[in-house]
């Protein structure tokens, strides 16, 4: 069955280090999303993603985050400079982006677990 | 005011027992649709289960049924014949409006613990 990977499993940073989460979407679909869970928290929307363009970003994702596509497969969350704050799991999902509409499921990656020191 | 909230911080139930968390959700948009997912320890997130607004019956899956009150805005899973696998953290969400690649919103998670 075809699901979302992401790389690295762990990261550990320096404060103030770039970092690069990299998913690999399900090959069908066309809508990526970047989401985030601190500890013991709720999940955060950060970003959506179609067709090379943002969709839809929150609050959080301010101009230390930046996403990207660099080829047909690889779908990239950088964060600039890390901050203490941003240590939490960070989970790739994607969906079909076809005729579902609110219906459709979006499918999610195992996370990263980024720890930033 | 929360969208989702769910209200049982943990719940401990009987292996084999049917187990049923609860989740409200607040919206004034006639299209919407909620999700249950699973995450286990180990920290991945599973679908579990979807109902959508204007779904006339409940959702099934396997063990898993959505018990959907529109009126209420209430959208509680039930778990049939509980495992012990079933122990995980249980989180609602909802994505609103008719796109698709509307954002989901999370409610707080339930810590399910299934004793043996």
């Amino acid at each position: 069955e075809p699901e979302v990977t992401q790389t690295p499993s762990h990261q550990v940073t320096q404060m103030g280090q770039e970092v690069i989460l990299r998913c690999v979407p399900i090959s069908n679909h066309l809508y990526f999303y970047w989401y985030r869970q601190i500890l013991g928290q709720k999940v955060e929307f950060l970003v959506s993603f179609y067709n090379n363009e943002i969709s839809e970003k929150s609050e959080i994702f301010d101009d230390q985050f930046s996403v990207e596509r660099p080829d047909g497969s690889n779908f990239t969350l950088k964060i600039r400079s890390t901050k203490l704050e941003d240590s939490a799991m960070y989970f790739c999902a994607s969906s079909e982006g076809g005729s579902g509409g609110f219906q459709e499921t979006q499918y999610f990656g195992p996370g990263t677990r980024l720890l930033v020191l | 005011a929360q969208k989702i909230t769910q209200t049982q911080p943990g719940m401990f139930v009987q292996e084999k027992e049917a187990v049923t968390l609860d989740c409200t959700y607040d919206t004034s948009d006639p299209s919407y649709g909620l999700f249950w997912y699973k995450q286990p320890s180990s920290g991945e997130m599973i679908f579990l289960i979807y109902q959508g607004s204007y779904d006339q019956q409940n959702a099934t899956e396997g063990r898993y049924s959505l018990n959907f009150q529109k009126a209420r805005k209430s959208a509680n899973l039930v778990i049939s014949a509980s495992q012990l696998g079933d122990s995980a953290m249980y989180f609602c969400a909802m994505r609103e409006g008719w796109r698709s690649n509307y954002q989901l919103i999370w409610g707080a998670g339930t810590k399910l613990i299934i004793k043996p």
